[in-house]
């Protein structure tokens, strides 16, 4: 069965710091990967999906991340982040088109003035 | 365009109680699903409705909770009787298409249910 590990539970970063949000899987398949945000009482907003080619995904408001196959890894990151960016960020896996999304715990970001 | 609409947007009940929530999709979605979030975990898939038909619910425990799609548009989700555990933030989502495809799904902002 596929999961999904977000390493840290909260993250703390000064604003316009860089950042990183880990993300793990467990899958003896090919995936799809998600990164998911949820601001203070909202429902989750896609922020990019990694389906094939690049490994490197470009998403909304600055986010990236990079697809390791080896290291089953689809970490997040950001090079300057603001207040804004204060929310819950979701990690989710897919095992193929018709399967249902995994979703991570989550990591909390705290962005420090 | 609008969004996904939930109400109620928070709902406190008893234990042994009975609670239904409602979904509005996004106007032309043919794909809704219901999510359970609870505190500190990520959200875990419910129930998912291709137009008014359940494609999946193997995770709904069917024994208390029951939804329905009538008319392929609206959504209600139903627990009857409630329990302490079902204490949780349940999310509507829906999408365009599904099968064949990797569709952007939109999440509504969520009903929190507090059972006491």
């Amino acid at each position: 069965a596929q999961s999904v590990t977000q390493l840290d539970s909260q993250v703390p970063v000064f604003e316009e710091a860089p950042v990183e949000l880990r993300c793990n899987y467990s899958s003896s398949v090919s995936v799809y990967l998600f990164w998911y945000v949820q601001y203070p009482n909202q429902g989750l907003q896609l922020l990019l999906k990694y389906l094939s080619g690049s490994t490197l995904v470009k998403g909304i408001n600055g986010f990236e991340a990079e697809f390791n196959k080896s290291q089953t890894s689809f970490h997040l990151r950001k090079p300057s982040v603001h207040i804004s960016d204060t929310a819950e960020y979701f990690c989710a896996v897919r095992k193929n088109r018709d399967d249902k999304n995994i979703f991570g715990k989550g990591t909390r970001l705290h962005i420090l003035p | 365009e609008a969004g996904v609409a939930q109400s109620p947007r928070y709902k406190i009940i008893e234990k042994r109680q009975s609670v239904a929530f409602w979904c509005n999709p996004i106007s032309g979605h043919a794909t809704l699903y219901w999510y359970q979030q609870i505190l500190g975990q990520g959200p875990k898939l419910l129930i998912q409705f291709q137009n008014n038909g359940v494609v999946d619910d193997s995770q709904l425990p069917k024994d208390r909770f029951s939804a329905e799609r009538l008319k392929g548009v609206d959504s209600t989700l139903k627990i009857q009787p409630a329990k302490l555990e079902d204490s949780a933030v349940y999310l509507c989502a829906s999408s365009l298409i599904w099968r064949g495809a990797i569709d952007t799904q939109y999440f509504g902002p969520g009903t929190r249910l507090t059972v006491l």
